[in-house]
């Protein structure tokens, strides 16, 4: 089973608040695990990359990741209007990037 | 930076005509991919390619076809393109030789089939 599972939202936060996002995996195989940001019209981009399990921090984003459940998170704080995008979860067990596969994205939107 | 260059942000055709999208990447990456991004269902691999004059099938790859003469480029082509074919099409590209999972999106290309 290919799949990656992420609420689609919206998500609508204030400025300021702490978000959480979400995804879950069904490939125990999978290892590499990625969070992309899309703002409106755009493509997406990078925005975090996780080898296994642990946490990564980068400014005020923070993934994580929980290979007993396979689960993976995305923590942004100090949430900022700037922060509004479509977030995709992204995961596979490397090699070929052709088996990437990604979760269908959660649209957040932070209110000023 | 990495830039990645789709030829058309806005296309309208017709039912049954045939559509070439152009995508161009400056990093001399060995991959390139085409994907489509539809509400409700993500982002869907077409086809891929490693090397020049190579591709593989994605997920989807019926009603497509692809080229790769030079590896700068990957062309996405619809022969016959059909009303289900209206979409958001993004083109993206990697070096092939990390397993950060990292691509290099362009900007999309948004076909509406009439």
């Amino acid at each position: 089973q290919k799949e990656v599972e992420q609420d689609p939202g919206p998500l609508s936060v204030p400025e300021g608040a702490i978000v959480s996002l979400n995804c879950t995996y069904s490939n125990s195989a999978f290892q590499y695990f990625m969070w992309y940001r899309q703002y409106s019209r755009k493509g997406p981009e990078l925005l975090m990359y996780t080898y296994s399990s642990g946490n990564k921090e980068d400014g005020r984003f923070t993934a994580q990741v929980d290979k007993s459940s396979k689960y993976i998170s995305l923590f942004i704080r100090d949430s900022q209007p700037s922060d509004s995008a479509t977030y995709l979860c992204a995961s596979y067990y490397g090699g070929s990037q052709g088996n990437l596969i990604f979760g269908k994205g959660t649209k957040l939107s932070v209110k000023p | 930076d990495v830039k990645v260059t789709q030829s058309s942000r806005y296309l309208v055709k017709r039912t049954g005509e045939k559509v070439f999208l152009e995508c161009v990447q400056d990093m001399d990456h060995e991959n390139m991919f085409w994907y489509r991004q539809d509400p409700g269902l993500g982002l869907r691999l077409i086809y891929f390619s490693y090397d020049v004059k190579m591709k593989e099938k994605g997920d989807i790859p019926e009603g497509y076809s692809v080229s790769r003469e030079k590896k700068e480029r990957f062309s996405l082509i619809l022969e016959s393109a059909s009303t289900n074919q209206t979409s958001m099409y993004l083109c993206a590209s990697s070096s092939g030789t990390e397993n950060t999972g990292e691509l290099f999106f362009g900007e999309g290309s948004r076909l509406t089939v009439l």
